[in-house]
């Protein structure tokens, strides 16, 4: 069945630092690939997502790149805020239905 | 903007109660799920519906029951709330889709506490 992986946080960084939250998946076909965040006291909500090998998705200064050859979605942003500071999600979407992965605590220090 | 409202965001309860989770989209979408959420295992899907008296099982639908009469809106039931309950409780929506993935939109959370 489908599946993702997702480092397992937290992860800390002081403002303006590079960050990278790294996921990979197992599925069969070629299915799009999300990211969500969820601010603290919020629901989830989407930050981006790419539909096809080689799509890179962005939004926010984030972005990942989907690619097919290493199963993977990395989420990266090269200077982070404080207000970046949230739980992130990798998840991938089959029919209705979604998988997501466990959730990476991010947390960004004055 | 897509919107989707959960009927408490706090909520504590007796073993043995019966708890209602109610929620409302505005956006017309057919599917609708529950899901909870637990520190170290991410979401995890409880039931979905996507049309007006249907629903499906989802990965831990034990304990839990829902109801959706109108399209806007869908409730969970605990028949019988247990303390392994307690958990944050999220409700989503999206439309229908075309089978590559459909964007979720999500309701703040119903933080359920169990006594």
């Amino acid at each position: 069945g489908n599946s993702v992986t997702q480092m397992e946080g937290p992860v800390t960084l002081s403002e303006e630092a590079f960050l990278t939250i790294n996921c990979t998946y197992t599925a069969t076909g070629y299915p799009s690939l999300f990211w969500y965040v969820q601010y603290p006291g919020e629901g989830l909500q989407l930050l981006l997502k790419a539909t096809k090998a080689d799509d890179k998705g962005s939004n926010k200064g984030f972005e990942a790149t989907y690619r097919k050859e290493t199963t993977s979605f990395h989420l990266e942003k090269g200077s982070v805020q404080v207000s970046d500071s949230a739980v992130y999600f990798c998840a991938l979407p089959f029919y209705q239905k979604v998988t997501f992965g466990t959730g990476t605590k991010l947390q960004v220090i004055p | 903007d897509v919107k989707v409202t959960q009927s408490s965001r706090y909520l504590v309860k007796r073993t043995g109660e019966k708890v209602f989770l109610e929620c409302v989209q505005d956006m017309d979408h057919e599917n609708m799920f529950w899901y909870r959420q637990d520190p170290g295992l991410g979401l995890r899907l409880i039931y979905f519906s996507y049309d007006v008296k249907m629903k499906e099982k989802g990965d831990i639908p034990e304990g839990y029951s829902v109801s959706r009469e109108k399209k806007e809106r869908f409730s969970l039931i605990l028949e019988s709330a247990s303390t392994n309950q307690t958990s944050m409780y999220l409700c989503a929506s999206s439309p229908l889709g075309t089978g590559v993935g459909e964007t979720q939109y999500f309701g703040p959370g119903t933080r359920l506490l169990v006594l």
